[in-house]
């Protein structure tokens, strides 16, 4: 079975500050990871995602996450936060050896203080 | 641009009234899903088809069905909607280079939801 989890509900960072949205995550076999955003009554849009190859992943909006294999971790930072990325952020894993598609996790809420 | 549009934002119901939840895509995607976002339980996977008339059970789907006709319209149905299933309903597809759940490798393109409500 896959699972991830997102320890955190909500997070506050102050504008221009660096920001950290934790994850982690259980599969049997490789990973496929993604993060997601979903800004007030709007859908979820896609971020980043990690497959294969360098552990850094950019994505949209200038967020990036680093997988961690030994950690089976997979956060989501940016090094200066805008009162714009205040929003709820999804963080999703399925095994790629697997048949069962994204597992998401609970979501945790970012708040960005003026 | 992309576009998946779901025709109601806000949707009030009664017990026991039949609900159709209708999405339409506009990028001729071989893959629809929908899911169910809760607080506290993040999204969670009811169906999903891979292609016109094909259907699967994702994670939660007793209590609904869907429908796939057309390529571009996947709908969901509350045959006897119950208060439990007051909730923010959420339609993506994806491009076909995989069919199912392998697919959800590339990213899904969501519509921006129609909240739900079951009196």
């Amino acid at each position: 079975a896959q699972s991830v989890a997102q320890p955190e509900d909500q997070v506050n960072v102050a504008e221009g500050n660096p920001l950290t949205v934790k994850c982690t995550y259980s599969v049997s076999g490789n990973p496929y990871l993604f993060w997601y955003v979903q800004y007030p009554n709007r859908g979820l849009q896609f971020l980043l995602k990690y497959i294969t190859g360098d552990n850094l992943v950019k994505g949209s909006y200038g967020f990036e996450a680093e997988f961690n294999k030994s950690q089976t971790s997979f956060h989501l930072k940016k090094p200066s936060a805008l009162v714009s990325d205040s929003a709820l952020y999804f963080c999703a894993v399925r095994d790629a050896g697997g048949a069962d598609g994204l597992t998401f996790g609970k979501g945790t809420h970012l708040i960005i203080q003026p | 641009d992309v576009k998946v549009t779901q025709s109601s934002r806000y949707l009030v119901k009664r017990t026991g009234e039949k609900v159709f939840l209708e999405c339409v895509q506009d990028m001729d995607h071989e893959n629809m899903f929908w899911y169910r976002q809760d607080p506290g339980l993040g999204l969670r996977l009811i169906y999903f088809s891979y292609d016109v008339k094909m259907k699967e059970k994702g994670d939660i789907p007793e209590g609904y069905s869907v429908s796939r006709e057309k390529k571009e319209r996947f709908s969901l149905i509350l045959e006897s909607a119950s208060t439990n299933q007051t909730s923010m309903y959420l339609c993506a597809s994806i491009p076909v280079w995989d069919r199912g759940p392998r697919a959800t490798n590339e990213k899904l393109f969501f519509g921006s939801g129609t909240q739900l409500s079951v009196l």
